[in-house]
């Protein structure tokens, strides 16, 4: 089965500073999804990527994922307070629905 | 995306109880997921529920412990059996709306504790 590893756990960031999360697989990833959760909550989709190379951006949340498609990261500019909580990437599997998640990253802001 | 409704938003429960968590759409999906977060852990499948049929489990899950219904498109039930207070953690049903590698969609969850 996909295994996805983040790095780092946890995070502690300065506010307005910037920040990298990554997500590695162990295999080719079909589609690999970024998600938020805030503490014992639900999770917030924030991107998808799905092409080799691939970038995408919301306000100053940006994802990439690299040309072999087994890594990805989520770069956040210019922290701010509403960005902490729990990013999650997940897996799509080819010929179905399912996703698997990554271990997950705590991020911390503080002022 | 879609609006997903799911209940209780939490409970606490006797271990040997039962406890059946409902999740609701505001519009007809195709797939609806149930995933379970143990403490300080990432999310981990359940099974699939499926609509008129029985729900396709996970390898570690099995009916008998988690039985689903999936009466409608809009709308499916996870019952937690027999808990103890392993089964202490968060439950979130997810759907995937129609169309080619459309994201999953959470519901806010069920935070579940066992005495």
């Amino acid at each position: 089965s996909q295994e996805l590893e983040q790095s780092p756990q946890s995070l502690i960031v300065q506010e307005g500073k910037n920040l990298t999360i990554n997500c590695t697989s162990s295999k080719t990833l079909y589609g690999l999804y970024w998600y938020k959760q805030k503490y014992g909550e639900g999770l917030i989709f924030l991107m998808m990527l799905q092409k080799g190379g691939e970038e995408k951006s919301h306000e100053k949340i940006t994802a990439k994922l690299d040309e072999k498609k087994q890594q990805s990261s989520l770069h956040i500019t210019a922290s701010q307070p509403s960005h902490a909580g729990i990013y999650l990437c997940g897996a799509a599997h080819f010929g179905n629905e399912k996703l698997t998640f990554g271990t997950g990253t705590r991020l911390t802001i503080i002022p | 995306s879609a609006v997903i409704s799911q209940k209780p938003s939490r409970d606490i429960c006797q271990r040997g109880t039962s406890l059946t968590i409902q999740c609701q759409v505001d519009s007809q999906v195709t797939m609806m997921f149930w995933y379970r977060q143990q403490p300080g852990q990432s999310l981990t499948l359940i099974a699939t529920a499926n609509q008129g049929s029985e729900a396709t489990y996970e390898s570690g899950f099995v009916i008998d412990k988690f039985p689903i219904s999936r009466p409608n498109l809009t709308f499916s039930t996870l019952t937690v059996s027999n808990m103890s207070p392993e089964d202490s953690s968060i439950y979130l049903c997810s759907v995937a709306l129609q169309g080619y590698n459309q994201p999953q969609h959470f519901g806010d969850g069920t935070r579940l504790s066992i005495l």
